[in-house]
């Protein structure tokens, strides 16, 4: 059974600072999606990693995927407050859904 | 662009009522999914379907119905509501989950909030 664990699920970080959320999953597979969701919407896809070493940035976030390592990470450089959200990564195969991890950026 | 749209927005069951949550999409996709969405549990697969004619279960199927007899179309059925059911509903489509169209994400509709008393 596939599993997909994020860490951490709650965090909350000043303006300016960097951090990494990070996804781990259980089996095989290539393809690793993030997702962000703000409070009572719905889902929007941010980033789709395609292959082991996958990078991909758009503004303050940066998604990377390991297959090797079954691990995929979500950093975000000089965080504002319009990034507070809870972000969510899946793993094909179903497409099946890690937890969530709810950020608040704080002033 | 519609995109995927869920109906009803919102709705309330008596425990033992059935109902079914609509969803349609308008991009001609061949994958359709159904995930419940419950407070630190993240999203939870329901069922699926590759193409018309075509279903699947996800984690957690017991309780729910699908039927996929066109592309647009992937109604959820719930037999006989269970306070256990009350949730936020997403429906999701893609092109495809795999072959050609590997790089389309998830499309996702607004959601149904489901409360059953």
């Amino acid at each position: 059974e596939l599993k997909v664990e994020q860490n951490p699920l709650f965090l909350s970080m000043q303006e300016g600072k960097n951090y990494t959320i990070y996804c781990n999953y259980s089996t095989t597979s290539d393809r690793l999606y993030w997702y962000r969701q703000d409070p009572g919407k719905s889902l929007e896809s941010l980033f789709v990693l395609l292959s082991n070493g996958a990078v991909k940035q758009e503004g303050r976030l940066m998604a990377s995927l390991d297959t090797k390592a079954r691990l995929s990470t979500l950093h975000i450089t000089a965080a504002v407050h319009d990034l507070s959200a809870t972000y969510f990564c899946a793993v094909e195969n179903k497409l099946i859904f890690g937890t969530g991890t709810r950020l608040q950026v704080f002033p | 662009n519609a995109g995927v749209t869920q109906t009803p927005k919102f709705q309330v069951l008596k425990t033992g009522q059935s109902m079914t949550l609509q969803c349609a999409q308008d991009m001609n996709h061949e994958y359709m999914s159904w995930y419940r969405q419950d407070p630190g549990m993240g999203l939870r697969l329901i069922h699926y379907s590759v193409g018309a004619g075509i279903t699947d279960q996800g984690e957690v199927p017991n309780g729910y119905n699908v039927s996929r007899s066109t592309t647009e179309d992937f109604p959820l059925r719930l037999l006989s509501a269970a306070p256990s059911q009350t949730s936020v509903y997403f429906c999701a489509s893609s092109r495809n989950l795999a072959g050609l169209h590997a790089n389309s994400p998830l499309h996702f509709g607004n959601g149904t909030r489901l409360t059953v008393t």
